[in-house]
Order: structure tokens, then C-alpha cells, then sequence
């Protein structure tokens, strides 16, 4: 069955530092794969997906991820990180149901603090 | 484009009672999602529909669950005879039928609180 594992659940960094943000996936075939970011008390907002070619994507915000299919990986990174960016960051793949259609399956989330 | 909304946005209820939460997708929208999110966890699927009807449900969601999607337009999802363990954050997504890559759009969330 597809899921999606976020090892970290809290990450502190210091503001202007690099950052990267862990996802593993299980998924028979080629992922759809997507991060997600939640500030508090808001809905989720899409940063970038991954269906297929380049296996680095970019993103909003800054943001990039590279789709890694030999360690089932998907990791989000952004090279500064600005005091705006703490919140919490979901990764998330398709799983297709029998009808054709699709549903998201996330990871628990790793929380982001930066430090000033 | 006004975005996915939802109504209201904290609930705050007796345990026993009952309680409807109201979502409105983008327009040209015809596929619509319920998620929950409890404290430290990633959303869950809950429901699905595309247009009016209901497609695929959870096993989280229980009998005392039951979304409807009437018009094809807005949805509700209502809980009867709420429990302690139904304090979640219940999210709404919505998105256009075109393959397995379509993305999700999500509302800001009904807040929900069983004493």
C-alpha cells in the first residue's frame, strides 16, 4: 500500500541557513508526489510537485525538491531559509483508487522552526 | 477565483450533539475531498465526490459521518452525536477531473472542539 514516511518532526534551523526536509515513500510504480506547507490555524498550500522528467523540481518560495527513486526519496530543500518559512511541511503521494480517480495519502509532517 | 471555503472555521460542542461543517470549492471545480487532521498528524482522507456523487469513504468515516455533495456544488459533512475523539481540524480540498496529477486545493479548515 502507498505511504509516506517523514522522519523528522521537528527541525530547527537558523534564519539564512540551508535546509532540507525528508520524505520516503512506498509506491509500486512511478510516484506522484507532492509537498505541502500549513502555517498555523491555515489550509494547506501546494510548493511543488513531482509527476515525471527532470528529477529536480523547483518550486514557490524558494523551494526545491529531488525525486530520488533509487532510495524511494523525495526531499525538500531550500539553500536560505527566511524566519516566514516556519510551519509545517507535509509531503504527500497519489494513490489512484479503482474508479480512476485519486486521492493524497501525507506523511505526519515535520514542524519548522527557524531561529532569528 | 475566491479559493476553497469553509464554514465555520472553529465549532466548539457538547459531546452528544451534533455538528455540520459547510464547504464551498473553486467553481469549475467538480471533484471535492474531506481530510482530517488531528494534532501532530498529516491529513487523513475522509470522503470523496466528483460532482454529486460519493465515491469513496473512509473507514474512519463511522455511521454517525455523512457528507453529501447535493448539487454537485457545495458540501457539507456532518457528525452526529460528536465524541471527544472528534476534535480534529476537518479540511476541505477540491480539484478539476483530469488524471491522477491534479492538484488540490485546499480551504483554511473547520476547527472542531468536543468537551
Amino acid at each position: 500500500a502507498q505511504s509516506v514516511t517523514q522522519p523528522d518532526i521537528h527541525i530547527t534551523v537558523s534564519e539564512g541557513a540551508s535546509l532540507e526536509l525528508r520524505c520516503n515513500y512506498s509506491y509500486g510504480a512511478t510516484p506522484y508526489l507532492f509537498w505541502y506547507v500549513q502555517s498555523p490555524g491555515q489550509g494547506l498550500q501546494l510548493l511543488l510537485k513531482y509527476f515525471s522528467g527532470d528529477t529536480l523540481v523547483q518550486g514557490i518560495k524558494g523551494f526545491e525538491a529531488e525525486f530520488k527513486r533509487s532510495q524511494s526519496s523525495f526531499n525538500l530543500r531550500k539553500p536560505s531559509v527566511h524566519w516566514s518559512d516556519a510551519a509545517e511541511y507535509f509531503c504527500a503521494v497519489v494513490k489512484t483508487l479503482s474508479g480512476g480517480y485519486n486521492k493524497l495519502i501525507f506523511g505526519a509532517g515535520t514542524r519548522l522552526a527557524v531561529h532569528p | 477565483d475566491t479559493g476553497v471555503s469553509q464554514n465555520p472555521r472553529h465549532k466548539i460542542t457538547k459531546r452528544g450533539q451534533n455538528v455540520t461543517f459547510r464547504c464551498d470549492p473553486i467553481s469549475e471545480h467538480n471533484r471535492l475531498y474531506w481530510y482530517r487532521q488531528t494534532l501532530g498528524q498529516g491529513p487523513e482522507f475522509l470522503t470523496y465526490f466528483q460532482n454529486e456523487a460519493q465515491l469513496e469513504k473512509s473507514r474512519l468515516l463511522s455511521d454517525r459521518f455523512s457528507a453529501e455533495r447535493p448539487k454537485g456544488s457545495f458540501s457539507t459533512l456532518e457528525i452526529q452525536r460528536t465524541e471527544q475523539g472528534d476534535s480534529a481540524m476537518y479540511l476541505c480540498a477540491s480539484s478539476l477531473a483530469y488524471g491522477a496529477t491534479g492538484e488540490l486545493f485546499f480551504g483554511e479548515g473547520s476547527r472542531l472542539t468536543v468537551l
